[in-house]
């Protein structure tokens, strides 16, 4: 049963656009998001995360949305940048899971197109 | 600093054989967490141990076992090799203080394929 779902696996953006990037998730005992970016051949880093009582976070170019009544989340890049293109896996945790325990999508690998 | 090392970074077995994957952890970090990348299935929680102990386990057969040194440096073995093994197996550490998400950095994995 995939908990934390990304049914978008490619995304293909403008440079100088917007990205958006969804994902979507079943268990309400999620307490927290993150989003992790993957160039080939490295480990993800993190990216952005934002607890579940906020509704938004921004860093820089980049704003996460948390929609809790939808169990849906969002990252949105502005504007995209062509290092931008790599793999993004939204994630979420949960205190009653244990902080440690990332449950991950199955990732939207983004390309800008310059 | 250095970052998250694991090693060997690929490795290939067969059917049937085991195997062990190595990962050093960020100085200082003392949680070391295990996942497995599959395309299909994303990345997938193995274990997280944490001064020595196994504090969180997923969903994944007995056949994945690990173990974390006194150092936090930790191993992770898989048994009786199968062929829907073959997959990149990734390793996170954090510093796992209290009260909350900690941030974790993962290494670069180790690439199992299996045949």
């Amino acid at each position: 049963d995939q908990q934390v779902k990304q049914n978008s696996p490619s995304l293909s953006v403008q440079e100088g656009r917007i990205s958006i990037l969804n994902c979507d998730y079943t268990n309400s005992m999620f307490d927290y998001f993150l989003w992790y970016k993957k160039y080939p051949a490295e480990g993800p880093t993190f990216l952005i995360s934002i607890s579940s009582i906020k509704d938004k976070n921004e860093d820089g170019r980049f704003t996460v949305f948390l929609n809790k009544s939808a169990k849906h989340l969002s990252l949105h890049i502005v504007p995209s940048q062509p290092g931008d293109s790599a793999v993004y896996f939204c994630a979420a945790s949960g205190t009653n899971f244990g902080n440690e325990k990332l449950t991950f999508g199955t990732g939207t690998r983004l390309t800008i197109i310059p | 600093k250095a970052g998250v090392t694991q090693t060997p970074r690929y490795l290939i077995k067969t059917r049937g054989q085991q195997v062990t994957l190595s990962c050093s952890p960020i100085s200082g970090h003392r949680s070391v967490s295990w996942y497995q990348q599959t395309p299909g299935q994303g990345l997938q929680f193995l274990f997280e141990y944490f001064s020595e102990t196994q504090r969180n386990k997923g969903n994944f057969p007995g056949r994945f076992s690990g173990r974390q040194f006194s150092n936090s440096r930790s191993e992770m073995n898989v048994s009786t090799l199968e062929l829907g093994d073959s997959a990149l197996y990734l390793c996170a550490s954090s510093l796992r203080t209290s009260g909350g998400w900690n941030e974790q950095f993962f290494g670069p994995g180790t690439r199992l394929t299996v045949l």
